[in-house]
């Protein structure tokens, strides 16, 4: 299994809402990502996970919050979003390969 | 600090032929170098990757790469293109690896456009 399973696939959501997006791994995986890609840029890192502890916040608003409950999940807490923060949301994990990522598909999030 | 520089922002290309997609590296340090694929709404995937060693790269897909260090350039090739090769393209930088987590900075993509 190599998969990187993401959900929802697709979130719209007002500014005054919570949700979460949620990543699941079952490789083994010991480092977990978020990235945020707007339309035609590259992604952009948010936070890295490394043995269920945070070891990367790239500055990222609190009004993002991410969560890694245990070694094959990893959520993105969503509250009073701005429509700026509408883009596709990445997960991926890694293991002991430098830069060999393996991303999920994303969910695409559409704040109102 | 590293970055990557994607010259063409766009590529087209007719079905068969040969295509190359230039991408410039700058680093102070030892690299790890990448190439990676976004189709049409999906995430994005490895094709290839150096590391060490040698300095032509076998990817997925047929597509090689040549790290160049004098030129500092990681250039990405293939033969002979196929429709299913339109994607985007993102060369990539790892500035940072824990052992197992790695910061990746990307370039700004090139768009392969092959057609018939």
């Amino acid at each position: 299994d190599t998969e990187v399973t993401q959900t929802p696939k697709h979130l719209v959501m007002g500014m005054t809402n919570k949700k979460s997006l949620k990543c699941e791994q079952h490789m083994g995986h010991r480092a977990m990502y978020w990235y945020k890609q707007k339309a035609k840029k590259p992604p952009e890192l948010m936070f890295v996970y490394s043995y269920e502890k945070l070891s990367i916040n790239e500055s990222v608003p609190s009004r993002f919050s991410p969560e890694c409950p245990n070694s094959s999940l990893l959520n993105l807490h969503l509250h009073a979003l701005q429509p700026e923060d509408s883009a596709l949301y990445l997960c991926a994990s890694s293991n002991r390969v430098p830069g060999e990522l393996f991303f999920g598909e994303g969910s695409r999030l559409t704040v109102l | 600090a590293q970055s990557v520089t994607q010259l063409d922002s766009q590529v087209p290309v007719f079905e068969e032929a040969p295509v190359e997609l230039r991408c410039n590296y700058s680093s102070s340090v030892s690299v790890y170098l990448f190439w990676y694929v976004q189709y049409p709404n999906q995430g994005l995937q490895l094709l290839l990757k150096y590391l060490s060693g040698s300095t032509l790269v076998k990817g997925i897909n047929g597509f090689e790469a040549e790290f160049n260090k004098s030129q500092t350039s990681f250039h990405l090739r293939k033969p002979s293109v196929h429709i299913s090769d339109t994607a985007e393209y993102f060369c990539a930088v790892s500035s940072l690896y824990t052992g197992t987590a790695s910061k990746l900075t990307f370039g700004t993509g090139t768009r392969l456009q092959v057609t018939l």
